[in-house]
């Protein structure tokens, strides 16, 4: 019974490129969520998502950031013309029905940017 | 927005000692979550309290939801050198966000 699978682990990009993290959530689980973590910070949320809906988008940027989570496949966390401050670990977690029993978290994507 | 302030923000110990680290709102939760992250890795979930009042155990970990439902600690008896990494508290915000703290690290020496 895998757990919420993350690719790559490590990403580093050039400022200006685009980053696409990756996301499978728990079988069974319909809710995905992305936290972001900055070094020596606990996690701020950024999207809630259900199949190819998105719920809550309140903690995301509003340029450049956009996620989804289709139908078929994983949910993608897409940054365009990434910046040197988008460098942090990004996680993401699945639930089978809310926050209320926590979340079950993937090992994340360090993003870097040079 | 809600905010959970962790302190202390880390500690250092000598193996087997105990442990006590708290997590306190200015705001009501009606469930408090206690996660570990170790280095590289996201974090996990030790502990779920849901009453206020509540004390609730996991191995050698203990976790009490506060009266005021306003705080909450966690204690870790006799540590060990597994338990190192950070140690955060978290509560719903509405129905599916979480809020967390920022943090507790554990560093023990041998």
């Amino acid at each position: 019974n895998a757990g919420v699978m993350q690719n790559p682990r490590h990403l580093v990009r050039r400022r200006g490129q685009e980053a696409r993290l990756r996301c499978s959530p728990m079988k069974g689980h319909s809710h995905v969520y992305w936290y972001r973590q900055l070094p020596e910070e606990g996690l701020k949320f950024m999207v809630y998502l259900q199949k190819e809906n998105i719920i809550d988008e309140s903690g995301m940027p509003k340029e450049r950031f956009s996620a989804e989570f289709p139908k078929e496949g994983p949910s993608i966390l897409r940054i365009q013309q990434v910046v040197r401050g988008d460098s942090a670990a990004y996680f993401c977690a699945s639930s089978p029905s809310g926050a209320g029993d926590g979340y079950t978290f993937g090992s994340g994507t360090r993003l870097t940017v040079v | 927005g809600q905010q959970l302030n962790q302190s202390p923000q880390s500690m250092f110990i000598q193996e087997g000692e105990d442990v006590s680290m708290n997590c306190t709102s200015s705001s009501i939760f009606n469930t408090w979550l206690w996660y570990k992250q170790d280095p590289g890795e996201g974090p996990v979930l030790l502990i779920a309290l849901y009453k206020a009042g509540e004390l609730t155990s996991n191995g050698r970990l203990t976790a009490q939801f506060g009266i005021t439902r306003k705080d909450s600690f966690l204690n870790i008896s006799a540590s060990i050198p597994s338990d190192v990494g950070i140690y955060f508290c978290a509560g719903p915000q509405g129905a599916q966000k979480l809020v967390f703290g920022q943090g507790t690290r554990l560093t023990i020496n041998p």
